[in-house]
């Protein structure tokens, strides 16, 4: 089955720049959309990236979403870190099954 | 505004059954495919169904097989979840989702608050 794989967990301070990764388990994560998914503490998950690299309306462009191939990863970049970025971030695709595949998630830090 | 309003969560014994229901309004229900995704206390996001806006597609995750089944009033702009054969591991808050993008996958585009199931003796 096809996995996505995150890091546990990532801290970087205020105003740096922090990258989170997702690696597919087979194939090409190029083949499918991925999409990024925040998740702040008792709250439903929102929408921050979809379809690699596409903003919902809303979402500052301090968020952004990139594919490389050759690693076979997607990654959520986001810049000028702020305190209230603070949350769980999990990366989403598919897999040949017809079945939607998420990312464990990562723990955003922001200290 | 999109609104998905999730109810019908609560403590069940295990192998018993639970019916969630998500009434959506503020869009076209029935012109958009939705889903269910659960996520356990303190673990990830999980997707669990899918079903098609006419109703005629729908996939569910290997873990729930043949125990859940989702489906869909258009006429009543619900979506249902009727769980059967309960176990622990289901314990979850179960969120129904509104699929956005007109790719044929597309993503989970509005959230609802989701609704709490806790399966315990």
């Amino acid at each position: 089955n096809f996995m996505l794989t995150q890091p546990h967990s990532v801290s970087e301070s205020p105003g740096k720049t922090i990258t989170i990764s997702c690696t597919g388990s087979s194939g090409s994560i190029a083949s499918n959309y991925v999409q990024w998914y925040q998740q702040r503490p008792g709250s439903a998950p929102t929408t921050v990236i979809f379809e690699d690299k596409l903003r919902p309306s809303g979402v500052p462009d301090r968020f952004s979403g990139s594919i490389d191939s050759p690693s076979n990863s997607a990654s959520l970049t986001i810049s000028g870190l702020k305190t209230e970025d603070e949350a769980d971030y999990y990366c989403q695709s598919y897999d040949s099954s017809n079945h939607w595949v998420f990312g464990g998630g990562t723990k955003l830090t922001v200290l | 505004q999109v609104q998905l309003v999730e109810s019908g969560g609560g403590v069940v014994q295990p192998g018993k059954s639970l019916k969630l229901s998500c009434a959506a309004s503020g869009f076209t229900f029935s012109s958009y495919d939705m889903h269910w995704v659960r996520q356990a206390p303190g673990k990830g996001l999980e997707w669990v169904a899918f079903m098609s806006r006419d109703g005629t597609n729908k996939y569910h995750a290997d873990s729930v097989k043949g125990r859940f089944t989702i489906s869909r009033d258009n006429s009543k702009n619900t979506l249902y979840l009727q769980m059967n054969s309960l176990r622990p591991e289901d314990t979850a808050v179960y969120y129904c989702a509104k699929k956005g993008s007109g790719s044929y996958f597309g993503y989970f585009q509005n959230w609802g608050q989701g609704s709490l199931v806790t399966v315990s003796s």
